[in-house]
């Protein structure tokens, strides 16, 4: 298996809703990463997390809580979004082997959300 | 500091016709850098990587690019471009921490 499943592929929120998605890999990747991605831009690194633990919150506000409860396993938990927050959420992995080259990342074919 | 900087913001080619996507990089020691493709609406697919092996790497789909250090670039090539090689590319460097710096993106048009 060499992809990352993203889940749902469409969300509609309110700015009350609580909603989650979720990502996961069978890779045996270590590394597991979320992106935010506006129209026409780059994605924007969110959160980093190395075996399981939360290693790079790039600033991102609270609204956004992410989750790993295991190695396979990425969730992102939203909660009273503003519209714009709306765009497409996306999930990578990548082996994270100390000290040797990086290999790059598996992205999923992300999330697009969008907040009402 | 690493840093990419893609010299075009759009490319239009006709079908058939070769392709060339500019990269230029800036990094302070031996840099991983990278292409991904990225169709409408979808997720990022890894084109090829660079990661100090030969300086001229293949990827999928009949694309390749030339480390070049003395010009600090990263070129994307094709020989012949396809309609459905109508999408986004990115070319990305990568830190020594692993994070993924990300140009701007090249929007690749391809006429029939």
């Amino acid at each position: 298996d060499t992809e990352v499943t993203q889940t749902p592929k469409h969300l509609v929120m309110g700015m009350t809703n609580k909603k989650s998605l979720k990502c996961e890999q069978h890779m045996g990747h270590r590394a597991m990463y979320w992106y935010k991605q506006k129209a026409k831009k780059p994605p924007e690194l969110m959160f980093v997390y190395s075996y399981e633990k939360l290693s790079i919150n790039e600033s991102v506000p609270s609204r956004f809580s992410p989750e790993c409860p295991n190695s396979s396993l990425l969730n992102l938990h939203l909660h009273a979004l503003q519209p714009e927050d709306s765009a497409l959420y996306l999930c990578a992995s990548s082996q994270q082997i100390p000290g040797l080259q990086h290999y790059g990342y598996t992205f999923g074919s992300g999330t697009r959300l969008t907040v009402v | 500091a690493q840093s990419v900087t893609q010299l075009d913001s759009h490319v239009s080619v006709s079908e058939g016709t070769p392709v060339l996507l500019r990269c230029n990089y800036s990094s302070s020691y031996s840099p991983s850098l990278f292409w991904y493709v990225q169709h409408p609406n979808k997720g990022l697919q890894l084109l090829l990587k660079y990661t100090s092996a030969a300086t001229l790497v293949k990827g999928i789909n009949g694309f390749e690019a030339e480390f070049k250090k003395s010009e600090t670039s990263f070129h994307l090539t094709k020989p012949s471009a396809h309609m459905s090689d109508a999408a986004e590319y990115f070319c990305v460097v990568s830190d020594q921490g692993g994070k993924l710096i990300f140009g701007q993106g090249t929007e690749l048009s391809v006429k029939p």
